[in-house]
């Protein structure tokens, strides 16, 4: 079974840190890039960015509300994406769902559909 | 970024009720554009992608249209199941990946 496993969610004051964990199975994780969305309490989706599979150099994107603060890594060895969250802030509080990406560009293809989701992990930022 | 407007925020349908989602992209976006359903305390899931192809596994009576700035999302006949929340998101501008704000679809 295809599946995404989201831990490392907590209660954290503002200016601190937190590492997100995903653990993937069910699926050859290397293959495919991953990405990382946000929902604040009673709000919609915010998507927070993604990082490409190694066959696409492995880099990573960012929404521009978290830029410089998050950062988004991998381990295909041990299929796990992570999300470093640095100086935090109250507005960050959310759920934070990692989810599987379809994703293509190449000059051929173009393509960026999330297709597998977890179940989320509860960020609380607050003093 | 591209700003993505959907209507209504919420509707209420009766069981059977053909119902119909709108999305208008801010600027032409071509058809990339996915539909997402949320169910209440739970994960979105990708029922459209490309503006007009069904996922594996998502029952028929969903489909989705449209091109450049506005797309149509259509439950042809609703279900007590459908109850949620449906957003659309588009990736014409990566990384600038931006989602609808919502349709809230209840029963009647």
């Amino acid at each position: 079974e295809v599946q995404l496993v989201e831990s490392g969610g907590g209660l954290v004051q503002p200016g601190r840190s937190l590492r997100l964990s995903c653990t993937a199975s069910g699926f050859t994780f290397g293959d495919y890039a991953m990405s990382w969305v946000r929902q604040a309490p009673g709000k919609g989706l915010e998507w927070v960015g993604f990082i490409r599979s190694k066959a696409y150099g492995g880099t990573t994107e960012y929404a521009a509300s978290v830029k410089g603060r998050f950062t988004i890594s991998r381990d295909d060895s041990k299929s796990i994406a992570y999300l470093q969250m640095n100086s935090l802030k109250t507005e960050d509080t959310a759920v934070y769902y990692c989810t599987r990406v379809r994703y293509c560009t190449n000059g051929v293809c173009y393509y960026y559909y999330m297709d597998v989701w977890g179940k989320g992990t509860t960020v609380t930022v607050s003093s | 970024d591209i700003q993505m407007t959907q209507s209504p925020s919420s509707l209420s349908a009766s069981v059977g009720d053909r119902v119909t989602i709108t999305c208008q992209a801010s600027q032409d976006i071509s058809n990339y554009l996915n539909w997402y359903q949320q169910k209440p305390g739970k994960a979105p899931k990708l029922l459209i992608y490309d503006a007009s192809n069904l996922e594996t596994g998502v029952p028929s009576r969903f489909s989705g249209s449209g091109s450049g700035t506005d797309f149509t999302f259509t439950i042809s006949s609703l279900q007590p199941e459908d109850i949620a929340t449906y957003y659309c998101q588009q990736y014409d501008n990566l990384p600038a990946l931006t989602f609808g704000g919502g349709t809230k679809v209840e029963i009647k």
